[in-house]
């Protein structure tokens, strides 16, 4: 089943605990992004890549790093996350015509 | 960044009733897409459109890519309770290899029993 995977889907942690997000996906798509969905805001792209080794800002970067040392993985990383921090995270590949298919979410509080 | 307008952000309808939404932006975008997210999960493609001026169907489901290419509505017919949600337009520009989306702040629909 063609699917994009995220973990953890629930993480609670406390201000400037590193933490990393995993997100997978099994259909070869090169294109890959992060989004942060907060109410009333919907979702903002925080991170994307174009391919292995080629990542690039979003509209939403402060505070986040990603990598994408191979094509299939692409995870985002929380250095030093605050409590600004607590949203939704989805991570999506792009399917060309037919849009994104996102994960399934991962609810971050930071406290 | 910029975001569209979505209205209306809040629908309170019956079971059966016809529901419309659409979304407005002052950009103009190259394909509009619709989503929906059920509680818990991540959005789910349910419409794409194209051309300007393009209405497509899918099942109860028809929407419209606006002629200016800065609009689309969604309507849906006879609502039933799976269709319990919070729907999402989203506008699609390749910039420079960045296949962007840009979402509506989402409408959230209600079926009252």
């Amino acid at each position: 089943e063609a699917q994009v995977t995220q973990n953890p889907r629930y993480l609670i942690t406390v201000t400037g605990k590193k933490l990393t997000v995993t997100c997978s996906q099994n259909m070869n798509h090169e294109y890959m992004s992060w989004y942060r969905q907060d109410p009333g805001l919907g979702l903002r792209q925080i991170y994307y890549s174009m391919n292995v080794e080629v990542t690039d800002k979003g509209d939403v970067p402060e505070g986040y790093k990603v990598s994408r040392k191979e094509k299939r993985n692409f995870p985002l990383i929380l250095e030093s996350p605050s409590p600004n921090q607590t949203s939704l995270y989805f991570c999506a590949s792009w399917e060309g015509g037919s849009g994104y298919t996102f994960g399934s979410g991962t609810r971050l509080t930071v406290v | 960044g910029q975001q569209l307008n979505q209205s209306p952000q809040s629908m309170f309808i019956q079971e059966g009733e016809d529901v419309s939404m659409n979304c407005t932006s002052s950009s103009i975008f190259n394909t509009w897409l619709w989503y929906k997210q059920d509680p818990g999960e991540g959005p789910v493609l349910l419409i794409a459109l194209y051309k300007a001026g393009e209405l497509t169907s899918n099942g109860r489901l028809t929407a419209q890519f606006g002629i200016t290419r800065k609009d689309s509505f969604l309507n849906i017919s006879a609502s039933i309770p799976s269709d319990v949600g919070i729907y999402f337009c989203a506008g699609h520009v390749s910039n420079f290899g960045n296949e962007k989306l840009t979402f509506g702040t989402g409408t959230r629909l209600t079926i009252i029993p």
